[in-house]
């Protein structure tokens, strides 16, 4: 199964609307990142919380970590339809480089 | 700024052929990565490569081959294609990751190439 796991699988909101989308993984970590992809294209690394940090910000996004529930979220605040976009967590694993990706959260903004 | 390309955005093989995917980076990144996305089913890694001439299996490696001749570029192989690989093909290359906490090693992705095998 997979590492991580992101809910809700889609989400759709009006302009303006925060969003929130949230990823469980099962093993430890050392760090968790969020990427974003338009539809039909590579993905776009977003921001990347340390295993050590509990909240991080990054312009419009706010990034969440609680290893204790091996949980992140990833808010998106005053969202705008150029928002619109899959979203992915990614986590790796104690022992190297390779990361696991959730099957994403599918976002739509309505402007 | 950092550039993955890959080699085509669109391809169309037939049954049995032998493809290749390309793929190369332009930041002397040391890792690089190949995954397939699907529908439902997230990205899959199916080789990765540390190193020149090193690759390891990632999840799904059945069917596929690879090969890192030079460290700028990293190639997936199809030997004998088949209608269950038509899928979106993703490469990613990132800087070694760090086996300790706090490690960094995000992944630069390229565009994809979505594969339609007939």
């Amino acid at each position: 199964s997979q590492q991580g796991e992101e809910d809700p699988q889609a989400l759709s909101i009006q302009e303006g609307e925060n969003a929130t989308m949230n990823c469980s993984y099962k093993t430890s970590i050392n760090n968790l990142q969020w990427y974003r992809q338009n539809s039909g294209r590579g993905l776009v690394h977003l921001i990347l919380i340390r295993s050590n940090e509990r909240e991080k910000h990054s312009g419009r996004l706010r990034v969440t970590l609680d290893t204790s529930k091996k949980s992140s979220s990833l808010l998106i605040t005053a969202s705008r339809a150029a928002d619109t976009a899959s979203y992915f967590c990614a986590t790796d694993r104690a022992s190297g480089s390779r990361l696991t990706f959730g099957e994403g959260t599918q976002l739509t903004v309505n402007p | 700024d950092v550039k993955v390309t890959q080699s085509s955005r669109y391809l169309v093989k037939r049954t049995g052929e032998k493809v290749f995917l390309e793929c190369v980076q332009d930041m002397d990144h040391e890792n690089m990565f190949w995954y397939r996305q699907d529908p439902g089913l997230g990205l899959r890694l199916i080789y990765f490569s540390y190193d020149v001439k090193m690759k390891e299996k990632g999840d799904i490696p059945e069917g596929y081959s690879v090969s890192r001749e030079k460290k700028e570029r990293f190639s997936l192989i199809l030997e004998s294609a088949s209608t269950n690989q038509t899928s979106m093909y993703l490469c990613a290359s990132s800087f070694p990751g760090l086996a300790q906490p706090g490690g960094y090693n995000e992944q630069f992705f390229g565009p994809g190439t979505r594969l339609t095998v007939l």
